[in-house]
């Protein structure tokens, strides 16, 4: 069965230091890899997401991600952390199924930044 | 991007009654609605896929009698919980997929917080 695995359940960083949120997951075939940030009380925003080709991906807001198939992973990086990027971080693996593209979560990482 | 919204935002309900949540796509169609239940310092769990024009695919675990799902239209699914108890509290999210296939990107909604007493 599919699953996410996001082995950190708070990180604190402090202003301007870069960040590493870690995601593993399990599943058969080609992954569809995907990082979602909700803030408190809202809804799930994209920041971005691994379908093919280039394993580094570039996302939104400075964010960029890794995929490395021999490590199972799909680690969420920026280089500088800004305040407003306190909240909390959904990793989530896809899978096809005949009506479209289904979603497992992650349990997510909240992350704090301290100026 | 595409936008989803839900309504309403938040919820208070009193226990017994029901209450019917909706999740429109604003801008495009969506043959496959996704409704999710997150509880406090969780993650999201899938409870069911909302088909148009077909009965809703519920997952594990999750009740179809108290969780009535309906997908009226390419642009509207609705979710109600019937006869909630506290125990159904929880914030409640939707998404939808512009597109079929392993490449529709799935856009949610804002969230519906329910609160019953």
């Amino acid at each position: 069965a599919q699953s996410v695995t996001q082995p950190d359940i708070h990180i604190t960083v402090s202003e301007g230091a870069s960040l590493e949120l870690r995601c593993n997951y399990s599943y058969g075939a080609t992954p569809y890899l995907f990082w979602y940030v909700q803030s408190p009380g809202q809804g799930l925003q994209l920041l971005l997401k691994y379908f093919s080709g280039d394993t580094l991906v570039q996302g939104i807001k400075g964010f960029e991600a890794e995929f490395k198939r021999s490590q199972s992973s799909f680690n969420l990086r920026k280089p500088s952390v800004h305040w407003s990027d306190a909240a909390e971080y959904f990793c989530a693996v896809g899978y096809l199924m005949e009506y479209g593209n289904k979603l497992v979560f992650g349990a997510g990482t909240i992350l704090r930044v301290k100026s | 991007g595409a936008v989803v919204s839900q309504h309403p935002s938040r919820v208070i309900c009193k226990s017994g009654t029901s209450v019917k949540i909706e999740c429109r796509s604003l801008d495009f169609q969506a043959t496959t609605m996704f409704w999710y239940r997150q509880f406090p310092k969780q993650s999201l769990m899938l409870m069911a896929t909302s088909n148009e024009g077909s009965k809703a695919t519920y997952e594990q675990g999750v009740e179809k009698d108290k969780f009535l799902i309906n997908h009226a239209s390419l642009t509207l699914s609705t979710l109600t919980v019937t006869s909630a108890h506290p125990e159904d509290s929880s914030f409640y999210i939707c998404s939808a997929s512009p597109g079929t296939g392993a490449t529709g990107e799935l856009f949610f909604g804002e969230g519906s917080r329910l609160t019953v007493l």
